[in-house]
C-alpha cells in the first residue's frame, strides 16, 4: 500500500544545531507540503512543492529551508534550531490531477532545548 | 488575509448526544473545504465540498457548505467516546494552488 513514512518520529536538540527531518511518500504524488502544529495555532504551512527542483515558502518558512531531488522525498532542514522551533511537524501529500485533499504522515515531535 | 476560524474551540458532551462543529472562512479565491479529523497522530481526511448546499455524509458524520455565508458545518449524531478527536477545516484556493488553510480545530471530548 502506498504511503506517507517520517523520520525520526521523536528528535531532542540542542539550540543552533542544524536539523534534517525526513519525509518519504510512495503515492508518487507531485505536490509535498510541510506544517508544524502548536497549541492554538492549528497547522501552519512551512515549506510546499509541486514538483522536482519546485520549492516554494509558505506561512511560516523563516529559519526552515527544503530541497527536492526527485518525486517520493522532500526533506525539512533547520539551519540553526532555536528553542521556537519546537513542535510537531507534519509533512503531507496529494496529487495535483485530483482533489485537493492532502494525506499525512505520523508526524514528528521535535524538542530543541 | 486569508483566514479560516472554527467554533467552538473545545466542546464536551455525552455519548449518544448529537453535536455540530462551526467553519467559517475569509478568502479572496475559494476552491474546496475540506473537514480532517485529528486522534492522537495525523489528520486523516473526512469530507471535501465545492458546491454550496450539497450534503456529504459518511455513517454518522455529515457536512455541508454555505458559499454565500462563507461557512461550513461538520455534524456528528450519536457521538462514541471513539468520535473524541481534533477536527480541523480547511481551504484551498484556486486551481492550481493546491495549498491548504487551516483552522485553530475543534477539540471534541465524547464522555462515556
Amino acid at each position: 500500500d502506498a504511503e506517507i513514512t517520517q523520520s525520526p518520529r521523536h528528535k531532542i536538540t540542542e539550540t543552533g544545531r542544524q536539523v534534517t527531518l525526513a519525509c518519504h511518500q510512495t503515492w508518487n504524488h507531485n505536490n509535498m507540503f510541510w506544517y508544524r502544529q502548536d497549541l492554538g495555532h492549528g497547522l501552519r504551512l512551512i515549506h510546499y512543492s509541486y514538483g522536482v527542483h519546485d520549492t516554494n515558502k509558505g506561512e511560516v518558512s523563516d529559519g526552515y529551508s527544503v530541497s527536492r531531488s526527485n518525486t517520493e522525498d522532500l526533506p525539512l532542514t533547520l539551519e540553526s534550531a532555536a528553542s521556537s522551533q519546537t513542535s510537531v511537524y507534519f509533512c503531507a501529500s496529494s496529487n495535483p490531477s485530483g482533489g485537493s485533499e492532502q494525506y499525512f504522515g505520523p508526524g514528528t515531535r521535535l524538542t530543541v532545548t | 488575509e486569508d483566514k479560516v476560524v472554527q467554533s467552538p474551540l473545545s466542546l464536551v458532551v455525552h455519548e449518544g448526544d448529537t453535536v455540530t462543529l462551526n467553519c467559517s472562512y475569509e478568502v479572496t479565491n475559494f476552491r474546496s473545504l475540506l473537514w480532517y479529523k485529528q486522534e492522537k497522530k495525523a489528520p486523516t481526511f473526512l469530507f471535501m465540498l465545492t458546491s454550496s448546499g450539497i450534503e456529504k455524509k459518511s455513517g454518522r458524520l455529515s457536512s455541508i457548505l454555505d458559499k454565500k455565508e462563507l461557512f461550513s458545518i461538520l455534524n456528528i449524531t450519536a457521538t462514541q467516546t471513539g468520535d473524541s478527536a481534533v477536527y480541523l477545516c480547511a481551504f484551498s484556493g484556486p486551481q492550481g494552488a493546491q495549498k491548504l488553510v487551516f483552522g485553530q480545530g475543534t477539540r471534541l471530548t465524547i464522555n462515556p
